[in-house]
């Protein structure tokens, strides 16, 4: 069975730095992509960065671009998303997901990040 | 950028009808469109890929047609299960794009 449990949120500070990850297993975790997106209160799903098999490439929304930064550790069967520079705006449920061919067909619950002084 | 357009942003429709949600592309993105269906509190979960191919354990009910620049998703008859919020996503190019969503609920 596939799985994936993100950990690491919570509530911090504006000007803050929080490190989510995301915990894979049930499948071959470096033959797939991996995306985070996130989700404001009461908003719509946004796409925030994805990163290849290997992590040889990543990509970002222009949002979070110089902030937040995608990585993965596959003999860990993890992946990870820096988050510096912590603004309000950035309080959102964030989710992992795997990346299939054409959509993200297995995601995580989500984890909370709060922004609040 | 490409944007995804959605409309209606919110249906109200009875068990039963038939509901055509419509996705539109500020360009053309192939069929290199996904669709999800949201309820509150939980994750997404890939309803169709590629336009049109039903994502495994989804009901047939559920249908997607389109390509180049619109799209529609469309329910044939609406089950109580499937009250909740609908998006589309491109995946033809990064930066890769939600639709902003459409809620249908219980008339």
């Amino acid at each position: 069975e596939v799985q994936l449990v993100e950990s690491g949120g919570g509530l911090v500070q504006p000007g803050g730095s929080l490190r989510l990850s995301c915990a894979a297993s049930g499948f071959t975790f470096n033959r797939y992509s991996m995306t985070w997106v996130r989700q404001a209160p009461g908003k719509g799903l946004e796409w925030v960065a994805n990163i290849k098999q290997d992590g040889s490439e990543t990509y970002y929304v222009d949002s979070v671009r110089g902030r937040f930064s995608i990585s993965r550790d596959n003999a860990k069967n993890s992946l990870f998303l820096q988050i510096n520079s912590l603004r309000a705006e950035d309080t959102a449920v964030y989710y992992c997901a795997r990346v299939a061919l054409w959509g993200n067909d297995f995601w995580g619950q989500g984890a909370l990040v709060t922004v609040s002084s | 950028d490409i944007q995804l357009t959605q409309s209606p942003s919110f249906l109200s429709a009875s068990v039963g009808d038939r509901v055509t949600i419509t996705c539109r592309a500020s360009q053309g993105i192939s069929t290199y469109l996904a669709w999800y269906q949201q309820k509150p509190g939980k994750a997404p979960k890939l309803l169709i890929y590629a336009a049109s191919t039903l994502q495994g354990g989804v009901p047939s009910r559920f249908s997607g047609r389109g390509s180049g620049t619109e799209f529609t998703l469309t329910i044939s008859s609406l089950q109580p299960e499937d009250f909740a919020t609908y998006y589309c996503q491109q995946l033809h190019s990064y930066p890769l794009a939600f639709g902003g969503g459409a809620k249908v609920e219980i008339k």
